[in-house]
């Protein structure tokens, strides 16, 4: 019972670039949701998905996409990387009983 | 917006004491939850109220519905408490404190 696994743990990326943030989950979990963790700001949503093939955006949505082709997966897509996002990005599913958070990426953009 | 507010942001404790931490939350919430973050570590779920008080071990959380209020005591501390801990309140949307960073000296 692997919970929620992110991949990679680490990357760094340069100005431009594009890349995809993995996660996925083994708890048939319908809600799933991507954070980014800055200092002194605590964690904010970026995007979250209620189930299969429906996503909506959270607080800090731009420069990121998102889909959920399937109840497991939630890749976070960034675009165009900017040093703006620069940080920590957590995926995390919901249900009544809590959250289950992922390990975490570290990203780093130069 | 600060929709959560957790203090004291930074606390440093001797081996052994009791810790409060505090957290107030200004909107409708269904649930709030008590969060875990050890140093470059991940984030794991230590409590989750609606109501009431639940403990777990030397963690005890309560919560006060009608003075939006919810405190996280450590009895008997030990230096592997050190740690960030979160609050965070779901409702119709989901917020999160900034953290209160634990120090616990042997």
């Amino acid at each position: 019972n692997a919970g929620v696994t992110q991949t990679p743990k680490f990357q760094v990326l340069k100005t431009g670039q594009s890349m995809t943030l993995q996660c996925a989950q083994d708890m048939n979990h319908e809600y799933m949701s991507w954070y980014r963790q800055d200092p002194g700001m605590g964690l904010r949503l970026i995007h979250y998905s209620v189930g299969a093939g429906i996503t909506d955006q959270g607080e800090v949505p731009n420069g990121y996409n998102v889909s959920r082709s399937t109840t497991e997966d939630f890749p976070l897509r960034l675009l165009s990387a900017a040093p703006s996002q620069t940080s920590v990005y957590f995926c995390a599913t919901w249900t009544i009983y809590g959250y289950t958070f992922g390990s975490g990426t570290r990203l780093t953009v130069v | 917006k600060n929709e959560v507010e957790q203090s004291p942001q930074n606390l440093t404790a001797q081996e052994g004491e009791f810790i409060t931490i505090n957290c107030s939350y200004s909107v409708g919430i269904s649930a709030l939850h008590w969060l875990q973050q050890h140093p470059g570590g991940g984030i794991v779920s230590l409590f989750m109220l609606s109501s009431g008080k639940k403990k777990h071990g030397r963690l005890i959380a309560t919560i006060n519905i009608q003075e939006k209020h919810s405190s996280l005591h450590i009895t008997a501390s030990h230096p592997r408490d050190s740690a960030v801990y979160i609050c965070a309140v779901t409702g119709n949307q989901f917020y999160f404190g900034t953290g209160t960073s634990l120090t616990v000296i042997p």
